[in-house]
């Protein structure tokens, strides 16, 4: 079974600071995903990490995945207070064909609070 | 907005009830899938249909049920409600069934009472 990990599962930053959340999965996967959700509201797509050594940049967060390591990682540069929200990793397991279902397995959220 | 378009927002109802929540993906997407989020569960995949076909199911109940109609909108129905299948439901839709990336809709809040 297909499981996600994300830490820290509460963060709590000051605005101006850098900070990392961790997302480790547990079978083999090559497509993993981001998604930002505001209390109460839907899922936002942030990224989509492809391969092994995908890096991808918007604005103050980056991502990057490594697959040998099954281990994604969501960096955040000089927080501001409009990054406050719960961050979601979420995992596509790889069939033994290659191909997938496409069903989504997610890590448990890290729930970001910037302050003044 | 994703495209994606859900409803009812919000659903209030009895336990032993039975509900049906609808959903609309994007133009041109042929799949969907349903996820439950609750706080104790996070959020579950629950089964997921492309070009009106069940394609694959995961942690769905007995008493929950589904289908994609020819038009590709998806219904989700829940019967039997017990107050913990109180949650957020959502419906997400991507293209193709597998790999691709999945856009969300603005979700479904059921309460049971």
């Amino acid at each position: 079974e297909l499981k996600v990990e994300q830490n820290p599962l509460f963060l709590s930053m000051q605005e101006g600071k850098n900070y990392t959340i961790y997302c480790n999965y547990s079978t083999t996967s090559d497509r993993l995903y981001w998604y930002r959700q505001d209390p109460g509201k839907s899922l936002e797509s942030l990224f989509v990490l492809l391969s092994n050594g995908a890096v991808k940049q918007e604005g103050r967060l980056m991502a990057s995945l490594d697959t040998k390591a099954r281990l994604s990682t969501l960096h955040i540069t000089a927080a501001v207070h409009d990054l406050s929200a719960t961050y979601f990793c979420a995992v596509v397991r790889a069939n033994a064909g290659g191909t997938s279902y496409g069903k989504l397995t997610f890590g448990q959220g890290t729930i970001l609070t910037v302050h003044p | 907005d994703s495209g994606v378009t859900q409803t009812p927002k919000h659903l209030i109802t009895a336990t032993g009830q039975r509900v049906t929540l609808r959903c609309s993906p994007r133009s041109g997407d042929l799949s969907v899938y349903w996820y439950q989020q609750s706080l104790d569960q996070g959020l579950q995949f629950l089964i997921q249909y492309y070009n009106g076909e069940e394609r694959a199911k995961g942690n769905i109940l007995e008493r929950f049920s589904a289908q994609q109609f020819p038009d590709l909108h998806s219904e989700l129905n829940l019967s039997s409600l017990e107050l913990g299948d109180s949650a957020l439901y959502f419906c997400a839709s991507s293209v193709l069934p597998s790999y691709n990336e999945q856009f969300f809709g603005p979700g479904t809040r059921l309460t049971v009472l």
